[in-house]
């Protein structure tokens, strides 16, 4: 089946580091995407998303960057904070009111 | 406005068992998604409510079993455990049947 997944399982930055979290979508059917964030004991929690007429998103120190050509995704955090550990995940969605698929998700270790 | 809250936190059985377990949405919120998480096979999506009707299943034995409730309260059941169930059940939920998912903190079943 077709599915979303993320190129590396770990990332490690300094504090105050941009980070940079990728993913790639194999179905191009794909509309809808989005970020999210699951700390250590909960459940994931939104950060961004972003629909497939858009290039590019931003929120509060973070962007998504969308490549529909090579199906590619990307979460960018500015000034990366402890805080910040935790594993991310992408989703996409391939028509409203469909089921998300999940990547496997990166786990981001901020250290001070 | 509370969360999304799920019950039990955390739950032991033994294989053969079976489990009910129990999702309140966000209050006004009418669809609820579940989904299981395991370190090998990530998030995987369960199944869909919507206004007391399952609207989408995933790829899951029939064992596996929900319902939605005209508060739109819902509970999952799991029958015949076997030892592969072990796993963390999220429950998200969200107001219409598109948009922005929230999730739960989920219930953590172990299966001996």
């Amino acid at each position: 089946g077709e599915s979303v997944g993320l190129h590396l399982p770990t990332l490690s930055v300094q504090e105050g580091d941009n980070s940079i979290i990728n993913c790639a979508y194999s179905n191009s059917a794909s509309d809808y995407f989005i970020w999210y964030k699951q700390e250590s004991g909960k459940g994931p929690q939104f950060i961004i998303d972003i629909r497939s007429n858009m290039d590019k998103r931003q929120g509060q120190r973070v962007t998504v960057l969308l490549n529909k050509t090579v199906k590619h995704l990307s979460l960018q955090i500015a000034a990366t904070q402890p805080g910040d550990s935790a594993v991310y995940f992408c989703a996409e969605n391939e028509q409203a009111g469909t089921a998300l698929i999940f990547g496997k998700g990166t786990t981001l270790s901020v250290s001070s | 406005k509370a969360g999304v809250t799920q019950t039990p936190r955390y739950l032991i059985k033994t294989r053969g068992q079976q489990v009910t377990l129990s999702c309140s949405p966000i209050s006004g919120h009418r669809s609820v998604s579940w989904y299981q998480q395991t370190p090998g096979q990530g998030l995987q999506f369960l199944f869909e409510y919507f206004s007391e009707t399952q609207r989408n299943k995933g790829n899951f034995p029939g064992r596996f079993s929900g319902r939605q409730f005209s508060n739109s309260r819902s509970e999952m059941n799991v029958s015949t455990l076997e030892l592969g169930d072990s796993a963390l059940y999220l429950c998200a939920s969200r107001q219409g049947s598109t948009g922005e998912l929230f999730f739960g903190e989920g219930s953590r079943l172990t299966v001996l």
